[in-house]
């Protein structure tokens, strides 16, 4: 089956702007995470939603960053008022439940974030 | 403060030799324990989970478990230069993932 799809696969803003990036989880996987990753660093966690709701937030950077998933499937990770510094590659992982024994997750091809 | 230590490398090795890749975790707590492999430009891409302590092996991949010194390693066999890659740790705790920087590995050819 399809794996966890990603888009846009590039995005450049300008400082300021606002930005939306769109994940497509595996089909019923139930459990939906984002993460940011920077050159030379492992992934860095954001958000993870099981089901519709956010299950932990604790990562989100600040009240720029929100992230919605209505329907339990498809996510969006929204960034207003962009800077400099949120430039990275965001990465949606997915999997089957909450991650753990047997429940691996899989990640997405990402979207790389420029902020100029 | 949960965190997962990786010496970033780079790790150079000959094709065929037995690569060797390790990683240290802060919290006892944690109970599943995963390797990924990332090429430049990639997203991460799941090589082997691991539970209990002890070995468990897929292939030419061995992961190792030590859950009392909290370590936990990966053995490559017969490294090939498709290999090389950079390799990322990763541990859960409470359902999030905690990742590490990574290991960069390099197979001579």
């Amino acid at each position: 089956g399809a794996g966890v799809s990603q888009t846009p696969s590039n995005k450049v803003t300008e400082k300021g702007k606002y930005v939306e990036l769109r994940c497509d989880p595996i089909s019923g996987h139930t459990a939906l995470y984002w993460y940011r990753q920077s050159l030379g660093q492992g992934p860095e966690f954001l958000i993870y939603f099981q089901g519709t709701g956010a299950a932990d937030d604790s990562g989100l950077p600040n009240d720029r960053f929100f992230a919605v998933r209505p329907e339990g499937s498809v996510s969006t990770l929204k960034i207003q008022r962009t800077e400099r510094g949120d430039s990275a590659v965001y990465l949606c992982a997915s999997s089957l439940g909450p991650s753990g024994q047997g429940n691996e997750q899989f990640f997405g091809p990402g979207t790389r974030l420029t902020v100029l | 403060q949960k965190e997962v230590e990786q010496n970033s490398g780079p790790l150079s090795v000959p094709e065929g030799a037995i690569a060797s890749l390790n990683c240290t975790y802060s919290d006892r707590g944690s109970q599943s324990f995963f390797w990924y492999r990332q090429y430049s430009g990639k997203s991460p891409e799941l090589i082997m989970s691991i539970y209990s302590n002890g070995d468990k092996e897929d292939g030419r991949f061995t992961a190792q478990l030590n859950k009392a010194s909290q370590y936990v390693s990966l053995l490559i066999r017969d490294s090939q230069p498709s290999d090389s890659a950079t390799y990322l740790c990763a541990v859960i705790f409470t359902s999030k993932f905690y990742f590490g920087s990574g290991t960069k590995l390099n197979v001579k050819p």
